[in-house]
């Protein structure tokens, strides 16, 4: 149990473009999820957590009108890369958190998407 | 400022001997601790969780203690083998919160 899928595995596109990406928890119900972005070598850097039916909570420093944020279910967040620049390019992971396992955060990741605009 | 600090340097260990990795941190009071492994170009996947008030959990061939007095983890991995090449995450949290993850550990267990 507990799989979270991301679509796409990869993309690439041109800047000034948008890209979205899709994160779903597959069997199981996630109220939470949380979107990732890891430069190499780099740990995972939260850019902001996502709440089924409200708004989304952005980091600081993160832009909230570049990337947004929409979780209309309670499988699934999109995260939409807008107007996206070459410093846009990374490792981008969302993650759902598991509410059966006793309100103790676990959390499991997709499998990331590797954006690359051009 | 939250501080959470794996080793960055790479360990090399033989295929057989146990891997030992440390996770430390300052200014933090986590409720809980994780442990993920995360492969190139994947994302990091759950091994183990460990509360505050347990000082070691098991699973299978992985083994982590949590020393709170410390502010210090260590993830051990018996009868490493070539599968186990990685990198470890560390991760703390509090209820209600997002995690905070180090920077990771990359393991090389060679045959």
């Amino acid at each position: 149990g507990a799989v979270v899928s991301q679509h796409p595995s990869r993309v690439i596109c041109k800047s000034g473009t948008s890209v979205k990406i899709e994160c779903r928890s597959l069997d199981f119900q996630a109220t939470t999820m949380f979107w990732y972005r890891q430069f190499p070598k780099q740990s995972l850097m939260l850019m902001a957590t996502s709440n089924e039916g409200s708004k989304a909570t952005y980091e600081q420093g993160v832009e909230k009108d570049k990337f947004l944020i929409n979780h209309a279910s309670l499988t699934l967040s999109t995260l939409t890369v807008t107007s996206a620049h070459p410093e846009d390019s990374s490792f981008y992971i969302c993650s759902a958190r598991d509410l059966r396992e006793g309100g103790t955060d676990t959390q499991y990741f997709g499998p990331g998407t590797r954006l690359t605009v051009l | 400022s939250q501080k959470i600090e794996q080793n960055s340097e790479a360990l090399n260990i033989q295929e057989g001997k146990t891997a030992t990795l440390t996770c430390n941190y300052t200014n933090y009071s986590p409720a809980y601790l994780q442990w993920y492994r995360q492969d190139p170009g994947r994302g990091p996947v759950f091994l183990l969780l460990i509360r505050e008030n347990e000082k070691e959990k098991r699973k299978e061939r992985l083994k982590v203690t949590f020393d709170t007095t410390l502010k210090q983890s260590l993830f051990h991995i018996t009868a490493s083998q070539p599968a186990d090449s990685a990198t470890y995450l560390c991760a703390l949290g509090n209820s209600g919160y997002a995690l905070n993850f180090g920077k990771g550990t990359s393991l090389l267990v060679t045959p």
